[in-house]
């Protein structure tokens, strides 16, 4: 059965420190990863995605992935937080087979000035 | 271009009413889908719309949810008659026809309450 952990319900930060927010996966065949986020009030915005190629993937914000097969890890990071980056990160996965997301319980993320 | 829209963003119900959730797609995206998040906890699928037709409804919790997707443009979703648990934030989603590698696109979804 598909699955996706995010291990963390919060994760705190300071504002320009490195941040990473985890992500391991559990799907039949190649998977498809991607990240979302949530700020208040707004829906769920697409952050980045991995289908093929370079394990680094690149996305909105300043916000990268890295694709870790044998670990079955999609970590979300980025080099420096904002407190603007405070919000709800969503995890999700898709198998080659299926247009169905199956998402993790979210993260919240918390960066402090 | 305009994202996907839901109405009405929050909905409070008596238990056993019925309540219609609406979703107007992004324009162009043949695929649509519906979600839910109920008490905080993980986002899960209902189903999916190619066009007008349901390719896979295997999310739906039972059979007092009804999607619809008339003309293959806006979908509606009804709860007749609503239960407690089913409270929660739904979301639409759309996406275009180039396979499943393509990112969905999420709506700002519906708070659904039934008290």
């Amino acid at each position: 059965a598909q699955s996706v952990a995010q291990p963390e319900d919060q994760v705190n930060v300071a504002e320009g420190n490195p941040l990473t927010v985890k992500c391991t996966y559990s799907v039949s065949g190649n998977p498809y990863l991607f990240w979302y986020v949530q700020y208040p009030n707004r829906g769920l915005q697409f952050l980045l995605k991995y289908i093929t190629g370079d394990n680094l993937v690149k996305g909105s914000y300043g916000f990268e992935a890295e694709f870790n097969k044998s670990q079955t890890s999609f970590h979300l990071k980025k080099p420096s937080a904002l407190v603007s980056d405070s919000a709800l990160y969503f995890c999700a996965v898709r198998a080659s087979s299926s247009y169905k997301l199956i998402f993790g319980s979210g993260t919240r993320l918390l960066v402090r000035p | 271009e305009a994202g996907v829209t839901q109405f009405p963003s929050h909905s409070v119900i008596e238990k056993g009413q019925t309540v219609t959730l609406r979703c107007d797609p992004i324009s162009g995206h043949d695929n649509l889908y519906w979600y839910r998040r109920v008490m905080g906890k993980e986002i899960k699928f209902l189903l999916h719309f190619v066009k007008e037709s349901k390719q896979d409804e295997s999310g739906m919790p039972n059979n007092r949810f009804l999607a619809e997707r008339t003309g293959g443009t806006y979908s509606t979703l009804k709860v007749q008659p609503a239960e407690l648990e089913d409270s929660g934030v739904y979301f639409c989603a759309s996406s275009r026809s180039e396979g499943v590698s393509t990112e969905a696109f999420f709506g700002q979804g519906t708070r659904l309450t039934v008290v």
